[in-house]
């Protein structure tokens, strides 16, 4: 099956910088959805986003839908080291369809 | 809040023998899924059930069969276990045509 190319494949930071990951699809697809994995747990959603162009926030995390529908980008302002974890980005082109997961950006924070 | 608990958080096997994975949600979800996940290759999928007694293959179903005979309950079953099916397996359910998935904590098999 298909899968998302998302990079970095993992980020060293400093606490309180800025992050950016992305996915990217040879398709489009028609929801885009994060989620994030913290260490020893199962993935949990983290945004959805349902329209090209789309730009929604939950707290420092902002994402947005690519207006080609073949792409999606989240950001992390000021990281914490409560931010550690594996985020995964996930297209579905149709409702009841599967998901498409990407290989997973994998986020360490230095305090 | 959804819950989707996993029977082992850890297991570890001997090459050939049979493994069964439990998974159970409490929140009447129709689908459920089994994934692995292995570093860098993200999640992919290796069987699903839209219903009770309902089964779907994924992309990766060689070597794995599953069981849905209640709704809240999905198995995933090795038949006879191999070294490449070391991995972390996560289960997953969600309603029908609702895009979340809600996934459980993940066992982490071993097989040797």
């Amino acid at each position: 099956g298909q899968q998302l190319n998302q990079s970095p494949q993992s980020m060293f930071i400093q606490e309180g910088e800025d992050v950016s990951m992305n996915c990217t699809s040879s398709s489009i697809f028609n929801t885009w959805l994060w989620y994030k994995q913290e260490p020893g747990e199962g993935p949990v959603l983290l945004i959805a986003l349902y329209k090209a162009g789309e730009l929604t926030s939950n707290g420092r995390l902002t994402a947005q839908f690519g207006i080609t529908r073949k792409d999606s980008f989240l950001n992390i302002s000021a990281s914490i080291p409560s931010d550690v974890g594996i985020y995964f980005c996930a297209g579905q082109l149709y409702a009841g369809n599967m998901l498409t997961f990407g290989g997973g950006t994998r986020l360490m924070v230095k305090p | 809040d959804v819950k989707v608990t996993q029977s082992s958080r850890y297991l570890v096997k001997r090459t050939g023998e049979k493994v069964f994975l439990e998974c159970v949600q409490d929140m009447d979800h129709e689908n459920m899924f089994w994934y692995r996940q292995d570093p860098g290759l993200g999640l992919r999928l290796i069987y699903f059930s839209y219903d009770v007694k309902m089964k779907e293959k994924g992309d990766i179903p060689e070597g794995y069969s599953v069981s849905r005979e209640k709704k809240e309950r999905f198995s995933l079953i090795l038949e006879s276990a191999s070294t490449n099916q070391t991995s972390m397996y996560l289960c997953a359910s969600r309603v029908t045509n609702r895009e979340t998935q809600y996934f459980g904590p993940g066992t982490r098999l071993l097989v040797l």
